[in-house]
């Protein structure tokens, strides 16, 4: 089956990391761009990462220097690592895969909460 | 950087047509593909429509797509509307290796 399975997502503290993992299956992950979105309840959705098939890497600019992203083909796997969280980093964070490169984001994930409190 | 701007809310009866709107400010409609997400509450995203016009196979052809370079902005229309299309439509495009989304509208249908 062709999807996308978030991990990682939960409870931290303002200032705490958490590393956030998308599992692919189904399809050749490594020659798909991959991204993650977030959504805070309520509102819309952020686009906030987004690395390439020759691990070119692009942020949002309120989480450059915060946030990494990466991805390891051989475990079909992408990793949002997430430092210095903010209250305003909280949202359902959602894994997406770009067909073709030009931001069609075709398949997602069911995404996962993560809830940056005290 | 740039924006998209979406109506926050529209309505419409049962088997209307109706036209969501998406305005980019800084940057050429024209000059990066425009894409469109249905979300229902409680699920993911899905994409009715990318590259400005295209249909992703299982969407019915009641949806389409353009971009409108005169007004800088692209549409959604959605024709024969159904209950079921009642959820948020979201534009999204992209720009210098930066994606965004539209502040998504809210569809109902009723």
């Amino acid at each position: 089956e062709v999807q996308l399975v978030e991990s990682g997502g939960g409870l931290v503290q303002p200032g705490g990391s958490l590393r956030l993992s998308c599992a692919a299956s189904g399809f050749t992950f490594s020659s798909y761009d991959m991204h993650w979105v977030r959504q805070a309840t309520g509102k819309g959705l952020e686009w906030v990462s987004g690395i390439g098939t020759s691990d070119d890497t692009y942020y949002l600019g309120s989480v450059k220097g915060r946030f990494t992203i990466s991805r390891e083909n051989a475990k079909n796997s992408s990793y949002l690592q997430m430092n210095s969280l903010r209250a305003g980093d909280t949202a359902v964070y959602y894994c997406a895969r770009d067909n073709g490169g030009t931001g069609n984001f075709d398949l997602w994930g069911r995404g996962t909460l993560v809830s940056v409190s005290s | 950087n740039f924006m998209l701007t979406q109506p926050h809310s529209v309505s419409e009866s049962p088997g209307k047509t109706v036209t969501i709107s998406c305005t980019r400010s800084g940057g050429s409609i024209a000059s990066n593909y425009v894409q469109w997400y249905q979300q229902r509450p409680g699920s993911s995203p899905t994409t009715v429509i990318y590259e400005d016009n295209q249909r992703p196979s299982g969407v019915p052809d009641r949806f389409s797509g353009s971009i409108d370079s005169s007004s800088n902005s692209a549409s959604l229309t959605i024709s024969g509307l159904r209950t079921e299309d009642e959820a948020d439509y979201y534009c999204q495009s992209y720009d210098a290796s930066t994606f965004l989304f539209g502040g998504g509208t809210k569809l109902t249908v009723l």
